[in-house]
């Protein structure tokens, strides 16, 4: 049972690139979400899923797509990188509020750099 | 929108000394979860408060969730270098959506050896 990975650990792009981070989790949760997370701000959420094949905006959503064909995957996509976006991305994933607790777990986290 | 207020943002303590963080919303919280993310690490649950003024201790570790549903308090008693990293509180706002868990800023707590 590996809980939540993501893929890739580190990137570094340079503006303008496209690229997908990857979220998989084995434990069935029907809810995903992704945050980034700066120095001093907190965990914003970006995208947020309840469900395969259901996506929703979060706080930051701009410049960010999601998607969740797969019920234990969601990847995140940046189109057209911006230096703006140079942070670390967390995925989570939660079973949803009939579980006990009903916390996230967190996968380790994507550290990129946009130049 | 709903905001959830962490403070202090930073706190340095000698080891041995206590520590305690505050968390408040701007609305009725239908439940209070506390996360300890360690340095360049990711977040862990640490526990989860549902009953208005609900205390839960877990060593020497004491939460704290306010009558009202709108704060909670974690404190620990004599630190140790161990507990070092940021404290988040997180709530969802009680008869919304339930979907969204709205984070506070959190509170970096060094500790001096």
């Amino acid at each position: 049972n590996a809980g939540v990975t993501q893929t890739p650990k580190f990137r570094v792009l340079k503006t303008g690139q496209s690229m997908t981070l990857l979220c998989a989790q084995d434990m069935n949760h029907e809810y995903m979400y992704w945050y980034r997370q700066d120095p001093g701000m907190g965990l914003r959420l970006i995208h947020y899923s309840v469900g395969e094949g259901t996506t929703a905006k979060g706080e930051v959503p701009d410049g960010y797509n999601v998607s969740r064909l797969k019920k234990q995957n969601f990847l995140l996509g940046l189109e057209s990188a911006a230096p703006s976006q140079t942070s670390v991305y967390f995925c989570a994933s939660r079973g949803g509020k009939n579980h006990i607790p009903d916390t996230q777990y967190f996968g380790p986290g994507t550290r990129l750099t946009v130049l | 929108g709903q905001q959830v207020m962490q403070i202090p943002q930073y706190q340095h303590v000698q080891e041995g000394e206590d520590f305690t963080t505050y968390c408040n919303s701007s609305t009725t919280l239908s439940n209070i979860q506390w996360y300890k993310q360690r340095p360049g690490g990711h977040p862990v649950f640490l526990i989860q408060l549902v009953k208005s003024g609900e205390v839960k201790k877990q060593k020497r570790l004491t939460f704290q969730f306010g009558e009202a549903k709108k704060n909670s308090s974690l404190h620990i008693t004599a630190t140790q270098t161990t507990d070092v990293g940021t404290y988040f509180c997180a709530g969802y706002v009680s008869g919304g959506s339930n979907y969204k868990l709205t984070f506070g800023k959190g509170t970096l707590l060094t500790v001096n050896p």
